[in-house]
Parts: structure tokens; C-alpha cells; sequence
């Protein structure tokens, strides 16, 4: 059973701080991450995609890639009140299935 | 332009009613998806369609039908659903199956009374 593991939160940090999320995944064969980040009622949003060992940035955003640890974190930097959501974490194992973790919620005080 | 609609974006309906959710892309992408979400929980694959046929069905019960009638649309047929159906229904497209990224719609809030 191909399983993405995701602490489930809340994350609470305080405005202008760096929020850590964490993942790990159990498909030693995966090739694809991404972060999704979903708001109350609303359907996930692609904050973040990364396919190679290190970090990625984008803006606030940076996705870190470990595949010899099978864990994959998304920073988010200057963290701000609109970034309260939950963060899903999903891993591609090859063909057709995206695998989604249960989701972190991150709450972000102003 | 990353946007993937769906309609309608509320739904209520009986146990005895048949009604459909529609999905559309103008991306080009030629892999479209069906997820099923309940409250405070990852959406869940249901089907994935590849070049307009079926590729996967993940045991969903006969009661959902998917149907794909070009590489842009996605349709969902409801018959004779359960309250423990009721969900937010996502609908999703990649540029291929493999491995892509995959855009989500808004999705449809679906009540089964």
C-alpha cells in the first residue's frame, strides 16, 4: 500500500514567521511531488511541483526534495494570515495514481 | 490558462433522482479525473480518463457513471446515490496521465437526501 504521511496539525506559527511542512512517502519509485494548498469549502490549488533532489523556490514558497529519506517539505517564508489553509502533500509513484496525504492544517496569527 | 470548470457547483438531490456533473478544459490536456472528497479529508480517485477512454476505476460502485464524450469534457451520472455519497465531487485534468501535474476545478457540493 503506497502511503503519504503528513502530520495533520495545526500547525500554528505568528505572522512573518517560516511555516515547515513535512511529508514523507512510501514509494521508493517516485518521481513527481507536489503541494496543494485547499481552503475551507474550496477545491486544492498547485502552489508547488518538484521533481529532483533539493530545494525549489517560488516567491515565499520553497519545496525541498529528499528521495534517499523519501520526505518532501514545503517552506513557506513571511508567513500571512491568507496562507491559513490546509496543505496537502501528493506523490506521483509513475502512471495514472497521485497519491494525497491526509493534509496539514496551518493556521497563521496575525 | 490553468482553469478547469465544473457545474453545477452546488447539488441537492434525492436518492431516487439522476443527475449529472459536468467538467470542462480548454488546456488541451488530454488526462481527465474524478475525485471524490469528505470533510477534513484527501480527495479520493474515483476514475481517470486518457485520451478519452477509461483507464481507471477504483471499484467505484455502479451507481457513478463517468463518461467522457470528447477530450475536453468529463461528465459524471449519478443514479439511485446513498447520503454517504454526499461530497464535495473535484474534477481534474493533466497534460498527460504520467506523472503530471493536475489542475483541479472548483468542484461540485453534492447533498443526498
Amino acid at each position: 500500500q503506497k502511503e503519504v504521511e503528513q502530520n495533520s496539525g495545526p500547525l500554528s506559527v505568528p505572522e512573518g514567521a517560516i511555516a515547515s511542512l513535512n511529508c514523507t512517502y512510501s514509494d521508493r519509485g517516485s518521481q513527481s511531488f507536489f503541494w496543494y494548498r485547499q481552503y475551507s469549502g474550496k477545491s486544492p490549488e498547485l502552489i508547488m511541483f518538484i521533481y529532483s533532489n533539493g530545494d525549489k523556490e517560488d516567491g515565499r514558497f520553497t519545496a525541498q526534495l529528499n528521495k534517499a529519506s523519501q520526505y518532501v517539505s514545503l517552506l513557506i517564508r513571511d508567513s500571512q494570515p491568507s496562507d491559513s489553509a490546509t496543505y496537502l502533500c501528493a506523490v506521483n509513484a509513475g502512471g495514472f495514481k497521485t497519491i494525497f496525504g491526509a493534509g496539514t492544517r496551518l493556521f497563521v496569527k496575525a | 490558462d490553468t482553469e478547469v470548470t465544473q457545474t453545477p457547483k452546488h447539488l441537492v438531490m434525492g436518492m431516487t433522482n439522476k443527475k449529472s456533473l459536468k467538467c470542462e478544459q480548454h488546456m488541451g490536456h488530454r488526462a481527465m479525473y474524478w475525485y471524490k472528497q469528505k470533510a477534513k479529508k484527501p480527495p479520493e480517485l474515483m476514475f481517470v480518463y486518457s485520451y478519452e477512454k477509461l483507464s481507471i476505476n477504483e471499484s467505484v460502485p455502479s451507481r457513478f457513471s463517468p463518461e467522457c464524450p470528447n477530450s475536453s469534457l468529463l461528465n459524471l451520472h449519478l443514479h439511485a446515490l446513498q447520503p454517504e455519497d454526499s461530497a464535495l465531487y473535484l474534477c481534474a485534468s493533466s497534460q498527460e496521465s504520467n506523472q503530471e501535474t493536475q489542475y483541479f476545478g472548483p468542484g461540485t457540493r453534492l447533498l443526498v437526501l
